[in-house]
Formats: structure tokens, sequence, C-alpha cells
């Protein structure tokens, strides 16, 4: 199974700040059509998780711009520009690349 | 609106089985995209466990292969799981969701306790 390890396991931010979530996998996650199947979910409080950006740059409808995903083959990173309250929770990567689908580990975003 | 929602029971005896389905509205399961189930442990690990797919396939994690099964009624616009002999690392939180790649709709989920 294709294994995504995220860093950091957790980070504290300051409101209005940058954050930067990387997400490196085990295997290339370039599919045999040229696309690559990297994406990112946000995990609320209390809520299902959400898509937030596809194919790893594509922001999924009403997503902030500043959400921006980047990266290939094995290395991806999710920015998120200005960290507003909103924004805090559980983010994790996921690959549907290779199957079986897999998750990474999640990295909690919190307040300092 | 896509709207997906999970119902089943909230407690299951360990070695039985776990049933929980997934009522569909606002989009027909047979028009398009795959159906799965997805679940939360505690703590934060994430499963994907597999999905039936709008023509009726299905695809399972090989993790659960030999526990788990995908149906669905088309009729009522549902699809199920049912995972098999059940212990208590299958303790989760399960959601169904709408998937072509990426999930793009969710269920609320159902908390699932594996417990005598």
């Amino acid at each position: 199974d294709v294994v995504l390890t995220q860093t950091p396991v957790s980070l504290s931010v300051t409101l209005g700040d940058q954050a930067s979530i990387s997400c490196r996998s085990s295997q290339s996650l370039e599919y045999s059509d040229g696309y690559t199947y990297l994406e990112w979910y946000l995990q609320k409080p209390g809520q299902s998780p959400q898509l937030l950006i596809y194919e790893v740059s594509n922001r999924f409808s009403g997503v902030p711009d500043r959400f921006i995903g980047s990266g290939s083959g094995t290395d991806f990173t999710l920015k998120i520009s200005r960290v507003e309250p909103e924004d805090l929770g559980v983010y994790y990567c996921f690959q549907a690349t290779h199957d079986p689908w897999t998750f990474g580990g999640g990295t909690k975003l919190e307040l300092k | 609106e896509i709207q997906l929602q999970e119902s089943g029971p909230g407690l299951v005896k360990p070695s039985q089985s776990l049933s929980l389905t997934c009522s569909v509205t606002g989009y027909t399961i047979t028009s398009g995209y795959d159906w799965s189930w997805i679940r939360k442990f505690p703590g934060n690990k994430m499963e994907w466990m597999g999905y039936i797919s709008y023509s009726g396939s299905t695809n399972y994690n090989p993790s659960l292969k030999s526990r788990i099964s995908i149906t669905r009624d088309t009729s009522k616009n549902q699809f199920f799981l049912q995972l098999n002999s059940v212990t208590t690392e299958d303790t989760a939180t399960y959601y169904c969701a709408r998937s072509d790649w990426e999930f793009d709709y969710w269920g609320q989920g159902v908390m699932v306790t594996v417990s005598s």
C-alpha cells in the first residue's frame, strides 16, 4: 500500500499567519493518464471531512484562494496563506492513484 | 442539493456483523460516480474501505476483503456496508461519500462501537 507521511503532526499558528503542511508518498502518485490524484481534506471539529484540493492543486468549489496545493511525484504541500478561525481542524492528504486508496496520518492545525 | 446520510446501530458485539445504510438524496446512485465507505478510528487514522460503482461493480480495500460487502438498493437510492466478524478494532466513525477519484460529498458519519 502507498504510505502518505504528513508533517508536522500538529501545527500551532497565530491567526493571519501562513501554515504549511507536507505530504510525502512512498511511491509516485502520477497515474498512467498523466493526472496525479492527490487531494487534501479538512475535518473541522464535529463535522465530516470536506474536500479542499483535488489533483494536487485544484481548489474545490467554494474553497478560498488562501488554500494553495502544490507538488509532484512524491512530495506535496498544502499552504494556507492567512489562517482564519474556520481553518482550524485536522488536515489529511489522500491518494487515489494506487489501489487501495490511502490517507495520510493527519495534521492538526490549532491556535497558538 | 446532494445529501448522504448514514444510519445503523451504534453498538455491535464482537464476532457479529456491522451493517450500515447510506441514503442518498439529490442524485441517483446509478447515474454516475462511485459510492464509498470510509472510517475514522479513535485518534486521527482514516481508512478507505471500499466502494460500489454506479454500475454495481465493487472495489474493496484488501485489508478488509474477506470481511466486507458493499451492496445497494437502487429502488431506494441507498447503498450498504456489511462488515463481518467485527472486533474492538473496528470501533470507528463510519462515513459514506460520493467519489470520483475524490470524495466531494460526505455523510455526517455514524459512530459504531464494538463491545460486549
